[in-house]
């Protein structure tokens, strides 16, 4: 089966460090990966997403994911934290619905908290 | 302002009211989705819809009942409805149904049953 891990629930970082967000999945086949961030009372954004090519993905805000096959993650980076990136980070899978169409999984979030 | 509008923010029922939820997409897109988002817990799929049909029914419970009238539109009926159905209703939309376009989600809908 399709899945997605998030293995922290939350993530506290102090502003102008480096982050990190994990993300493990389980997939069959080519995985189709996704980072979501949720700010208070806002759906979800989409961040970035790899399909296919390179293994760093670089996306909105400054943030970028390393997709990294034989661990199976998909760990989502910023180099420099900003007060302004906290918020919920959701990480999906590309999952299979009948008819060939397809749905993204998610996890459980990870809240990301940046102290200034 | 994602382009993808859910109405009413908030909304407060007893369990033996009706209410229904509205979802409008402003961007063109074909596949629509209901998602019931509760703390510390993947966001739950209810429904899917490609070009107005139902393509994913997610083992939801009879008291929830979808319609999308056209490919714009969203709604999501509520009866009888339980204290554990409190939630965040997110509405989304994408493109097609590939599963690897972006999907645009509007604010949601906070609902409380007493």
């Amino acid at each position: 089966a399709q899945s997605v891990a998030q293995p922290e629930d939350q993530v506290n970082v102090a502003e102008g460090n480096p982050l990190t967000v994990k993300c493990t999945y389980s997939v069959s086949g080519n995985p189709y990966l996704f980072w979501y961030v949720q700010y208070p009372n806002r759906g979800l954004q989409f961040l970035l997403k790899y399909i296919t090519g390179d293994n760093l993905v670089k996306g909105s805000y400054g943030f970028e994911a390393e997709f990294n096959k034989s661990q199976t993650s998909f760990h989502l980076k910023k180099p420099s934290a900003l007060v302004s990136d906290s918020a919920l980070y959701f990480c999906a899978v590309r999952g299979s619905l009948s008819g060939g169409y397809n749905k993204l999984i998610f996890g459980a979030g990870t809240r990301l908290a940046v102290h200034p | 302002e994602t382009g993808v509008t859910q109405t009413p923010r908030h909304l407060v029922m007893g369990m033996t009211n009706k209410k229904s939820l509205k979802c409008e997409q402003h961007l063109g897109h074909n596949a629509m989705y209901w998602y019931k988002q509760s703390a510390k817990k993947p966001l739950e799929l209810m429904f899917v819809y490609s070009l107005e049909e139902r393509v994913e029914n997610n083992s939801v419970p009879s008291r929830f009942s979808p319609e999308c009238p056209n490919s714009s539109h969203l709604f999501l009926h509520l009866h009888t409805l339980q204290p554990e159905d409190s939630a965040l209703y997110l509405c989304a939309s994408s493109q097609d149904r590939t599963g690897i376009g972006i999907q645009y989600f509007g604010a949601g809908t906070r609902l409380s049953v007493l």
